[in-house]
């Protein structure tokens, strides 16, 4: 069952342009999201998370939305860096129950 | 401070054979979780640790997986027989409780051929 997915396999953007990547969730139970980034060879490390209670949360260039009604939330990166190229999962869990990932987008930023 | 610690890196072995990886968390990090992440899949969890006891481990296949955590701070993971599905990479990840992201360690990428 794919409670959270990531619907888009990659996504390409220029530097210094914006990166919009997106998640939806099924699971109405969910009160925690989270965004975790992979380079190649490393294991996920967290970026940025969210609880159910807000609808935005802003960490530098990172900005992740949720929309409870529609059960979606996106990730924004402005402007975009080379460095951000990885494989971005997606992430949700409810109370203390074990944490569900998508899987995954591979953002590509050229130079 | 230093993050969480996996070893084999990599490790191929052949069909029913028997493979163990260990992974040791950060230090004061009560909770341990494996994870099974196959190829163009996000991670799975395969079992959690509260300290030394299991939370969830509704996801491991217990016929040929095994995993403990002595002490409450290092595991190992143990497959046995391994099959050709088993190629993975297995992540370890600790978090100071079960509310909070986890921190991951490399992963040990399994080739079962």
């Amino acid at each position: 069952d794919q409670q959270v997915k990531q619907n888009s396999p990659s996504l390409s953007v220029q530097e210094g342009r914006i990166s919009i990547l997106n998640c939806d969730y099924t699971n109405s139970m969910f009160d925690y999201f989270l965004w975790y980034k992979k380079y190649p060879a490393e294991g996920p490390t967290f970026l940025i998370s969210i609880s159910s209670i807000k609808d935005k949360n802003e960490d530098g260039r990172f900005t992740v939305f949720l929309n409870k009604s529609a059960k979606h939330l996106s990730l924004h990166i402005v402007p975009s860096q080379p460095g951000d190229s990885a494989v971005y999962f997606c992430a949700a869990k409810a109370g203390g129950f074990k944490t569900i990932f998508g899987a995954g987008t591979r953002l590509f930023v050229k130079a | 401070e230093a993050g969480v610690a996996q070893s084999p890196r990599y490790k191929i072995i052949e069909k029913r054979q028997s493979v163990a990886f260990w992974c040791n968390p950060i230090s004061g990090h009560a909770t341990l979780y494996w994870y099974q992440q196959i190829l163009g899949q996000g991670p799975k969890l395969l079992i959690q640790f509260q300290n030394n006891g299991v939370v969830d481990d509704s996801q491991l296949p217990k016929d040929r997986f095994s995993a403990e955590r002595l002490k409450g701070v290092d595991s190992t993971l143990k497959i046995q027989p391994a099959k050709l599905e088993d190629s993975a990479v297995y992540l370890c990840a600790s978090s100071p409780g079960p509310g909070t992201e986890a921190f991951f360690g490399q992963g040990t990428r399994l080739t079962v051929v």
